[in-house]
This record gives C-alpha cells, structure tokens and sequence, in this order.
C-alpha cells in the first residue's frame, strides 16, 4: 500500500525559533499533498494545500508567512514553522494520495512544542 | 459548510461488548465517506471508504455502513487492541479536501 513518511515524529523547540518537517511519499509520486493540524480534543484542520511546483493554497485563519510550504519535488513537500511561539505547539500531519479519486494517507505525524 | 459530526465522544467497552459508533454529515452533495483509526501520537490509519446510501464495508470486527444522513461504524466483540479514536471524514471541496469530525475515542478494556 501507499506510504508517507513524515519526519521528525517530535521537535521540542525555544519561541522564536524556525522548526522544519518534511513529508515524503515513499512508493508514488504526489502532484498536491496537505498540511493538517491537531490540537487536543480536536479534530485535524486543514491548513493547506502543497501543488508541486507551484505556490501553496492556504485555508482561511493560516499565515502563509508563519507556515512556510515547499513542494520541490513530486515525493517530497516541507513544512517550516517560522519564529515559533508557544501557541503554534500542535500535532502537524502531512497526506497525499496516489490521485485525486483515491483515498488519503496520512503521515505519522510531528508533535511540536514550543518553550 | 460540510459538517460532520461524531458520537459519543469517548466509549468505554468490555472486551467482547458489542457497539456502534455514529457519524452524522451535512454536505453539499456526497462524494463518499472515511473511516479512519488514529492511535496516539500517529497520523490517521485508513479503515474504509463508502459511497452511496445502503453500502457496507467489513474488516475484521468492524463494519461500516452508510445512510443519507449518517454512517455507523460497527464494533463485534472488540479487543483491547481495538481501542483508539475513530475519525470519521467527507471529501469537501474537491475529493482531497477532507472534512473530519472530532472523532470518538473508544477504549475496551480486558
């Protein structure tokens, strides 16, 4: 089945710090992948859409400066959490799927805390 | 808006007591339905897709089965192993657009 592979799976960081994560699709190419956010007790949010080679499509409420996305290739897409503070510590998680009539897999996720 | 709703929020089993978990959505057209189970500290596992009113998926002891209106996900003698949150989604937007509900932490106990 399809794999993504999301790295690393823990970042504890100091506030105003840049954290990075990267999100892979091990065994197909991903033209889009997705950004997803999850605080406690909540369900995942959306936050955005990575278009490889193309700029990326936020969801209303996401600061496309604080949350930097780059999809260089058609395996990998890159999320950076720029000047991190307290309030930004959640579990990220990266999706992507073989088309886009196909379900979504999902990575094992980052949980970032922030000091 | 898709809407999609989960309940209970939390579900505590004894191992072999049977239940059902309900997902009820508001969408503007519906292009199929997930099922997915998310242990902590890990991303969601996919479980099934459905359709259309009046489809039913198995694996193992779950059961999934959709309405016009809601989904069930069916738990047959569970094991403790079964326990974790089920999220329950609808493409919105475009099909890789996922809509999730809050989800419901189940936990069976031996």
């Amino acid at each position: 089945g399809a794999v993504v592979s999301q790295h690393p799976s823990r970042v504890i960081c100091k506030s105003g710090t840049s954290v990075k994560i990267e999100c892979r699709s091990l065994d197909f190419q991903a033209t889009t992948m997705f950004w997803y956010r999850q605080f406690p007790k909540q369900s995942l949010m959306l936050m955005a859409t990575s278009n490889e080679g193309s700029k990326a499509t936020y969801e209303q409420g996401v600061e496309k400066d604080k949350f930097l996305i780059n999809h260089a290739s058609l395996t990998l897409s890159t999320l950076t959490v720029t000047s991190a503070h307290p309030e930004d510590s959640s579990f990220y998680i990266c999706s992507a799927s073989r088309d886009q009539n196909e379900k979504l897999f999902f990575g094992s996720g980052t949980q970032l805390s922030v000091l | 808006e898709d809407q999609v709703t989960q309940s209970p929020e939390a579900l505590r089993l004894q191992e072999g007591e049977s239940s059902s978990l309900n997902c009820s959505y508001t969408v503007s057209g519906l292009r199929g339905l997930f099922w997915y189970r998310q242990d902590p500290g890990k991303g969601p596992e996919f479980l099934f897709t459905l359709y259309s009113a009046g489809e039913e998926k198995e694996k193992e002891r779950l059961k999934a089965t959709l309405t016009k209106k809601e989904s069930f996900l069916h738990i047959t003698a569970p094991k403790p192993e079964d326990s974790a949150t089920y999220l329950c989604a609808v493409p919105s937007g475009g099909y890789q657009k996922v809509t999730f509900g809050i989800g419901t932490k189940l936990q069976v106990i031996p």
